[in-house]
């Protein structure tokens, strides 16, 4: 079965550079959401997004913003890069029309800011 | 109170054992629940959704008690690779929560 693809699979800036994360979700899904994983830590919610249009909002910086065109993709953009957003980020996608709120993970993009 | 709590463990459990963790939910309105277990430097899986009746898959059951506002995961017959993170998640308001997790190893 198809899964959530991201890309890239690993990422290296330099600080104040900027970076775009992308994400595929599964086929029919109409809800992704963006988490960022520090060491550690667990997934903090940034953002998410149903049927294009921006549903919830987390702890997402100013520096960071994201959007899900036509084809339900989403690409997270994030400027500025500081040495602290050096982490997993994990886009996951769902089905909420099926008011069926289980998420299911891409493999993550590994960020690391020098 | 934060709004999902889990035991961070480790729970260090021997192979073949029974091994149960709880979650407490703050908010009673919280309408879907869900377990995953992550490993290391890995994406979160889904492990099984839990409802009100319970659910069971194999070694593993789910169990929801609304009038405690928590969730349980038991875990029989545990096996090597039963050993990651389990992060339980609650579904409050269209807004999902993650615990931070708990991290269970299996002892061979």
């Amino acid at each position: 079965a198809a899964g959530v693809i991201q890309s890239p699979r690993h990422l290296i800036k330099e600080k104040r550079e900027t970076a775009t994360l992308k994400c595929y979700p599964i086929p029919r899904h109409d809800t992704v959401y963006w988490y960022q994983q520090g060491p550690g830590q667990d997934p903090q919610f940034l953002i998410s997004f149903y049927e294009k249009m921006q549903s919830d909002k987390g702890s997402i910086p100013d520096r960071f913003s994201a959007q899900q065109f036509s084809d339900y993709h989403s690409e997270l953009n994030m400027s500025s890069l500081e040495l602290g957003d050096s982490a997993l980020y994990f886009c996951a996608s769902s089905l909420r029309l099926a008011d069926n709120y289980e998420q299911y993970f891409g493999p993550g993009t590994r960020l690391t800011v020098t | 109170r934060k709004e999902v709590e889990q035991d961070p463990g480790p729970f260090n459990v021997p192979e073949g054992a029974t091994v149960a963790f709880n979650c407490t939910y703050s908010n009673s309105a919280s309408q879907s629940f869900f377990w995953y277990r992550q490993d290391c430097r890995k994406e979160p899986k889904l492990l099984m959704s839990v409802y009100s009746s319970g659910n069971e898959d194999g070694r593993f059951t789910a169990q929801l008690n609304r009038a405690s506002q928590y969730i349980s995961l038991l875990i029989r017959d545990s096996k090597l690779s039963d050993s990651a993170t389990y992060l339980c998640v609650v579904n409050q308001d269209d807004k999902i929560i993650f615990g931070k997790g708990t991290r269970l190893h299996i002892l061979p």
